[in-house]
């Protein structure tokens, strides 16, 4: 079946580490896109990426880095400059060219003990 | 500046009854496009229904309709004969322009259906 994994569901970190959060999608989408949502809020764009070696900075990208070396997979690190990395993570994709829902994944809850 | 606004945090309904959830937008683009998303307690994000900004008719998806109020940039989600199985928090997200993939997203309203 087509979709968005991310992996592990559950990750727990010491603070002061840097951890990176998968997120690989099967659909053929050119646009991936990471969210961070706290509890009881909506959800904020940390980074997005339209094709391939390119991403753009969204609301809140202090802290966080990705790489987009394949189509498929769009991972996302928070490193320790991010002071309160504690959050659900969301990855997204879309088909790249006009109104077009995304598609999300199922999330990985981030603790930093 | 808030893209997308939701001014109910929690509504509750009775089960079989039907809900409305407000949803306000801000844009000087012609071309949009709205959405609304469920969260259950799961966390995953899915996709109910969508709005073209030069769509005439209103959206409709199974027990969901858009009212769709262009002059006064609102698109409040209606779910017709609720079921317990709807309670969960329901967000409005806006995509500006065509080909723009950037899509904000609103703060959410938690709905809680009453058996």
């Amino acid at each position: 079946d087509g979709g968005i994994t991310q992996s592990p569901k559950y990750l727990f970190r010491k603070e002061g580490q840097n951890v990176t959060l998968s997120c690989e999608q099967n659909l053929n989408h050119d646009a991936m896109y990471w969210y961070r949502q706290d509890p009881g809020q909506g959800l904020r764009l940390i980074y997005y990426s339209q094709i391939v070696n390119d991403f753009q900075k969204g609301d809140i990208a202090e802290g966080y880095s990705v790489s987009r070396e394949k189509k498929e997979s769009f991972p996302l690190t928070v490193t320790s400059a991010q002071k309160n990395p504690t959050a659900f993570y969301l990855c997204a994709s879309s088909i790249r060219q006009g109104n077009n829902e995304q598609f999300f994944g199922p999330g990985t809850r981030l603790t930093v003990l | 500046a808030q893209k997308i606004t939701q001014t109910q945090p929690g509504m509750f309904v009775q089960e079989k009854e039907a809900v409305t959830l407000d949803c306000t937008y801000d844009t000087s683009d012609q071309s949009y496009g709205l959405f609304w998303y469920k969260q259950p307690s799961s966390g995953e994000m899915i996709f109910l229904i969508y709005q073209g900004s030069y769509d005439e008719q209103n959206a409709t998806e199974g027990r969901y309709s858009l009212n769709f109020q262009k002059a006064r940039k609102s698109a409040n989600l209606v779910i017709s004969a609720s079921q317990l199985g709807d309670s969960a928090m329901y967000f409005c997200a806006m995509r500006e322009g065509w080909g723009n993939n950037d899509m904000r997203f609103g703060a959410g309203t938690r709905l809680t259906v009453k058996p």
